[in-house]
């Protein structure tokens, strides 16, 4: 049980545009998930808090004008990267909380290996 | 504020010796305490969790860990390590007073156990 599930795995795009990440929880409702990125050999890096209806919670430092989040469902949330660049390639993983259980672990997908030409 | 501390980037150990992974935290009120593992180009598995009771936690494949409150800490631990244990392994905390559910992660700590 406690799955969650992300898509796409891998990603390569040019410079520019926009790339949609999508972070499911399979078995599970989730009232909160959140979204991550990791450098090579780092520990995971917040990014943002997202809660089933309303707006996510970003990080400081975090442009929320560049990573767009949505989060319209108990089981789907969705990460867009708005005219990416190089350095935005990274590791983006998504985790999610099932119900408003917070001494219950979070649940992680797989990430997705974003590559900026 | 939150934070964790695993004191070592790398840790070795020979197949069937026991390994140990370190781990200190410090919180503002009392802990949930978590430890996770991750394989290369994947995301965080769960494998234990302290959240109340009994301060020696078993959990998946093997590993335990032992909460510490005195010392803040959360070592997590296995009789006998395999090869397939060889992974990054992270030590999560948070708040049980927060509202936000967010964790707060060690910078990893791979793990190499050699045949």
């Amino acid at each position: 049980g406690a799955v969650v599930s992300q898509h796409p795995s891998w990603v390569i795009c040019k410079s520019g545009t926009s790339v949609k990440i999508e972070c499911r929880s399979l078995d599970f409702q989730a009232t909160t998930m959140f979204w991550y990125r990791q450098f090579p050999k780092q520990s995971l890096m917040l990014m943002a808090t997202s809660n089933e209806g309303s707006k996510a919670t970003y990080e400081q430092g975090v442009e929320k004008d560049k990573f767009l989040i949505n989060h319209a469902s108990l089981t789907l949330s969705t990460l867009t990267v708005t005219s990416a660049h190089p350095e935005d390639s990274s590791f983006y993983i998504c985790s999610a909380i099932q119900g408003a259980a917070y001494s219950q672990p979070q649940h992680f997908g797989d990430g997705t290996r974003l590559s900026i030409l | 504020a939150q934070s964790v501390a695993q004191p070592e980037d790398q840790v070795n150990v020979a197949e069937g010796n026991p390994l140990t992974v370190k781990c200190t935290y410090s919180v503002s009120g009392n802990p949930y305490l978590f430890w996770y593992v991750q394989y290369p180009n994947r995301g965080l598995q769960f494998l234990l969790k302290y959240i109340t009771g009994d301060n020696l936690v078993k959990g998946s494949y093997g590993f335990e860990a032992e909460f510490n409150k005195s010392q803040t800490s959360f070592h997590l631990k296995k009789p006998s390590a395999l090869v397939s244990d060889s992974a990054l392994y992270f030590c999560a905390v948070r708040d049980r007073g927060s509202t936000l559910g967010r964790l707060y992660f060690g910078r990893g700590t791979q793990l190499t156990v050699w045949p």
